[in-house]
């Protein structure tokens, strides 16, 4: 079964609030990729974290890596209507896991 | 540079008919992954390979062939299509981790192919 959960599944927001989405692990992941999808389009890389309690910034965007490395999460601050698109985590287990994805809409 | 590249980009089978969706990349990836993506389950890894010649299972491998007899091409196969398999189909490719200066296997997707069978 799916391994890699994410919640929540749709989230809209008015744009300029924050977002965020969280991705869990039922094992322990050696590393977490965070990818993007535009509507109508193919899943772009963002970043790949590797060590426990690793924080990265991109931007607006962060993102983080749980201390037992079974977590993950990223946040966007003060949304833009350019943020639109669902946004996957990725993770290596005893196999390469995406999780289920969070849409995000962002309401100008 | 066209990256990775997949035909075709529509298709629609009857049940039971057979077809092989091709995956080429040109940037000399090791890896490459066919997945497919439904509705509120994520990106499912069907099977992937290692290198030229070799392949392997993912999750949701049944009803699924596939073949690398070249470095820059992965096909995935169809060989009795069932409504189950309806779905976007992409491909993916990467480096081996490690390897070309590149400490991450970032995946690069293909533009997809949608698949409905009826």
């Amino acid at each position: 079964g799916q391994q890699v959960m994410q919640i929540p599944q749709y989230q809209h927001v008015q744009e300029g609030e924050d977002f965020t989405t969280y991705c869990n692990s039922s094992t322990t992941l050696s590393n977490i990729q965070w990818y993007k999808q535009r509507p109508g389009g193919h899943p772009v890389f963002l970043i790949q974290l590797v060590k426990s309690g690793e924080v990265k910034k991109q931007k607006r965007l962060t993102f983080q890596f749980g201390e037992a490395k079974k977590n993950s999460s990223l946040h966007i601050t003060a949304t833009q209507t350019t943020d639109v698109g669902t946004y996957f985590c990725a993770g290596t287990g005893n196999q390469f896991y995406f999780g289920t994805g969070t849409s995000l809409t962002v309401i100008p | 540079n066209a990256g990775v590249t997949q035909t075709p980009k529509f298709r629609v089978l009857k049940t039971g008919q057979s077809m092989t969706l091709l995956c080429a990349q040109d940037m000399n990836h090791e890896y490459m992954y066919w997945y497919r993506q439904d509705p509120g389950m994520g990106l499912r890894l069907i099977h992937y390979s290692v290198g030229e010649g070799t392949t392997a299972k993912g999750e949701v491998p049944d009803g699924y062939n596939v073949s690398r007899l070249k470095k820059q091409n992965f096909l995935l196969g169809l060989e009795s299509a069932a409504p189950s398999q309806t779905s976007v189909y992409f491909c993916a490719s990467s480096y081996l981790p490690g390897t070309s200066g590149n400490p991450y296997n970032e995946q690069f997707f293909g533009p997809g192919t949608r698949l409905t069978v009826l």
